[in-house]
Formats: structure tokens, sequence, C-alpha cells
């Protein structure tokens, strides 16, 4: 069984610019969900992706936009990038929605100077 | 906004002693997990346990829920250095469509 996997695993960009991260699913999974985990806090959800749609959104801005590709594969894209951006981002896989277990990745670290 | 709120921040505790953690929410759920986050890294999901469960067992963890007290714990027997990490529960949002977590219970086992 193919675990969640992410891309890169540290980031340094700076204000304004735009950022790209990536995700690969667990095996056999069709739903992928993205987090936002600032330091000291829980994660914070952006949003979901099931078969290729967005399933969801959290109070994120649209700047913040996504893909999900027919592997299930997905991106994270994040326009414009302020400095309270910086964070770490958790991309998680599973069956169904939420509402079941959730496999993470070891995220991606954004640092934005 | 949060749903699940962990009891205590912080903890420290010895080897071999237990560890219990405590989570509130405010909304009615289908189920409530627990996830282990080691030094910022990503979760790993610990156990589920659903509304029409009152305790749940895996290896060393025992998880109760009380859907009246909308509260959860989570008790962790013998700990060992390795269970330091940060433990975060998760409900569901209205949608299902994200799962919602608390701020964390920071546990530290010295040696």
């Amino acid at each position: 069984e193919t675990g969640v996997t992410q891309s890169p695993t540290h980031l340094i960009k700076t204000r304004g610019q735009q950022v790209t991260l990536r995700c690969s699913s667990q095996s056999g999974h069709n739903t992928v969900s993205w987090y936002q985990q600032a330091l000291g806090q829980g994660p914070q959800f952006i949003f979901q992706y099931y078969r290729e749609e967005e399933n969801g959104r959290g109070n994120f801005p649209p700047r913040f936009s996504g893909l999900q590709f027919p592997n299930y594969s997905s991106e994270l894209n994040v326009n414009a990038l302020e400095l309270d951006d910086s964070a770490l981002y958790l991309c998680a896989s599973s069956l169904r929605q939420a509402q079941e277990t959730q496999y993470f990745g070891p995220g991606t670290r954004l640092l934005v100077l | 906004s949060q749903q699940g709120e962990e009891d205590p921040q912080a903890l420290s505790i010895q080897e071999g002693e237990n560890a219990t953690m405590n989570c509130s929410y405010k909304t009615s759920i289908n189920n409530l997990q627990w996830y282990r986050q080691n030094s910022g890294r990503g979760l790993v999901h610990l156990i589920l346990i659903r509304s029409n469960e009152r305790e749940k067992h895996s290896g060393r963890l025992r998880v109760t829920l009380d859907t009246s007290k909308k509260s959860s714990s989570l008790l962790i027997t013998a700990s060992r250095a390795a269970d330091t990490a940060s433990y975060f529960c998760a409900t569901g949002n209205q949608a299902g469509t994200a799962l919602i977590f608390g701020k964390g219970t920071t546990l530290s086992v010295s040696s």
C-alpha cells in the first residue's frame, strides 16, 4: 500500500510570489483534503477534492486554489503570498469524505519572507 | 472555528506513567477521531470512535466518548519516550467534508 506523499518538503518564498504544492494520494483513495497548520495550532481545513471536483471549502480566500487529477493526485496553489501564509501544509487522502479516517502526508513547510 | 478543544495544552510525565488527554466539542457528531503528530510532521490516525460507542481500545490506547457531555478522553497506558508528540482530536463538519481539529495536547515523556 503506497502512502501519501507530498512535495516539496520545504519551500521559501517572498511576499507576492505564487507557490504550487503537490500531493499523491494513497493508492485507491479518491478524496484529497488540504489543511494549513500554523505553528502551535491545529490543522485548518482549506478544501477537499472528490473525483476531480471541489467538494467543500474552509474559510480561505480565493487565492488558495486547487486541482485534482484523474489519478487522484492533487495540487494546492497559493497566489500573492502573504507572511501569514507561512505554515505547514498537509494533504490527506481518504476513501470517502472527511467523516472517515484520513491518511496524512508528511507535509510541506512553507516560509514566506 | 475550532470544534474540538483539547485539555491540557501540555503534559509532562515519566516513562511508565499513564497519560490522559481530554477533548470537548460543540455540535453533534457521527464519530470522533484522535491523531498523533510528531515534531511538526504529518498526522497519524490513532483511533476512531463512533457516536454509538462509549469506549474503544487499541493496544495501549483507550478512548472514551460521552455524547451527553460532548467530550472524549484518550488514555495512553505505560507511556514510552516514543509517545512524545502532539495529540489532536478531530470531528467532522456539518457538511461532512472536513475534519475540524483542536489545538492539541503536547505530551512529553521523559525516561
